[in-house]
Parts: C-alpha cells; sequence; structure tokens
C-alpha cells in the first residue's frame, strides 16, 4: 500500500519567509510525528498528535514552528519567519498507535523534505 | 537529557565481509529500542523493534541483539552487500513518552 508521503521533497526559503511543509500518513495510522534532522545528526524529535490533537509539542524549537492535524489526517508543518538554523530535513512518520500493550507499533517514515533556508 | 550514542559513525566495509556496530541508550526508564536503515534519497525502513532483555532479532543477514540492563544494542550485518550501504539509526523509546531518540546513525559503505 502507499507510504507516508510529504510534499514538497526540497524547499529553499529566503530567510524571513514562512513556509509550510506537508504530511499524507498511512491511511488508518492514529499517531503522526514530525522529526527536525540537522546536518551529521540524528532526527529529534518535534511534536506528536493522537488523531487531531496534538499530545506532546515539546520539541518545537521556537515559537515560529507551528503544526496542525485538523482532522486526524493530512498534518502540516509551519515554520514562520525562517532563519537560517532552520534548515534541515523535516521528516514525517506515523503508527497504527501510540503505544500497545502487547507490542510497539513501528513508525513509518516518509522521504523527508529538506528545507534550505538562504 | 537523553543520550544515545551509536558507535562508529562511518564505517567502511569490503564486499562479503561481516560488520557490526553498536548503540548505547539509558538503561533507566527503557521501553523499547528501534533500528532503521536509511539509504539516500529513501525514506527511514524499520527493521527491528525490540523490547525484551535478550531479544535477538533477525532478518534475511541482518541480526540484532538487546542488553537493557547494560544499554546497549548490537546490529550485526553478515555477507555485506553493495545494497546494504546506509545510514543504520537506532532509536530509543523511554516509558510514559511517546517519541523516538534518535542516535547520529552510523553510516556504513560497502565497497565492491
Amino acid at each position: 500500500g502507499a507510504g507516508v508521503s510529504q510534499s514538497p521533497r526540497y524547499k529553499v526559503a529566503k530567510r524571513g519567509q514562512d513556509v509550510a511543509l506537508r504530511c499524507d500518513p498511512i491511511s488508518g495510522h492514529v499517531s503522526l510525528f514530525w522529526y527536525q534532522q540537522a546536518l551529521g545528526q540524528g532526527p529529534e524529535f518535534l511534536t506528536y498528535f493522537q488523531n487531531e490533537a496534538q499530545l506532546d509539542k515539546s520539541g518545537l524549537p521556537s515559537d515560529r514552528f507551528f503544526a496542525e492535524r485538523p482532522e486526524g489526517s493530512v498534518s502540516t508543518l509551519k515554520i514562520q519567519r525562517t532563519q537560517q538554523e532552520d534548515s534541515a530535513v523535516y521528516l514525517c512518520a506515523s503508527s497504527l498507535e501510540g503505544r500497545g500493550l502487547i507490542r510497539i507499533y513501528e513508525q513509518y517514515f516518509g522521504p523527508g523534505t529538506r528545507l534550505t533556508v538562504t | 537529557i537523553l543520550n544515545v550514542e551509536q558507535s562508529p559513525q562511518s564505517l567502511h566495509v569490503q564486499e562479503g565481509d561481516s560488520t557490526n556496530f553498536t548503540c548505547s541508550f539509558p538503561s533507566s526508564n527503557f521501553y523499547a529500542l528501534h533500528w532503521y536503515r536509511w539509504e539516500t534519497a529513501k525514506s527511514p525502513e524499520a527493521l527491528f523493534v525490540m523490547t525484551l532483555n535478550g531479544d535477538e532479532k533477525k532478518k534475511g543477514r541482518i541480526s540484532a541483539t538487546l542488553n537493557t540492563k547494560e544499554g546497549y544494542s548490537y546490529l550485526y550485518i553478515k555477507g555485506s552487500q553493495p545494497e546494504d550501504s546506509a545510514t543504520y539509526l537506532c532509536a530509543f523509546l523511554i516509558q510514559g513518552a511517546q517519541k523516538l531518540v534518535f542516535g547520529q546513525g552510523t553510516r556504513l559503505t560497502i565497497n565492491p
């Protein structure tokens, strides 16, 4: 079946510009995650949704970052007034449930959006 | 601050050789450990999810072990092939939280 898709795959923004990154999770997946991967580092958690509820946004680096998932499926990560330090790959992942009693559910990742702020 | 360390950061291996690398994580509040393979320009692909101390998992030529008491996991690749070239990421899931904490990855290059 279709995996997680993200768009655009590449985005170049001028410093100060607003950007919006889209994530289409796997159909039926309850949980959705956003991660940020800076060059040479592992992905770092930004925020987590269970259906439309944003249950954890502790990883968002500043109030310029905003994420939403209004109908519990597609999610958008918005970055206002982009700065050079926002340049990174933004990964979206979805999973069936946040946590199962019997097994831990894998997170399925999209290919990421590479954001370059000039 | 949770710290997940992977070593080595990069590795060059001759085709046909076997190799292994390490993921170290906090031994307290452990819930699960994930391994992912990430090829350039593709999505990270889940390899294993491990939860129990002493777990061993295998997928083809790739296997992994888990020691939650001492806080480490090993990933082994037997008879490396060029298609194994990728970055291998481990990620730690703590009790009571949903977010994965990733290591910085091991970049593996297989030389033909």
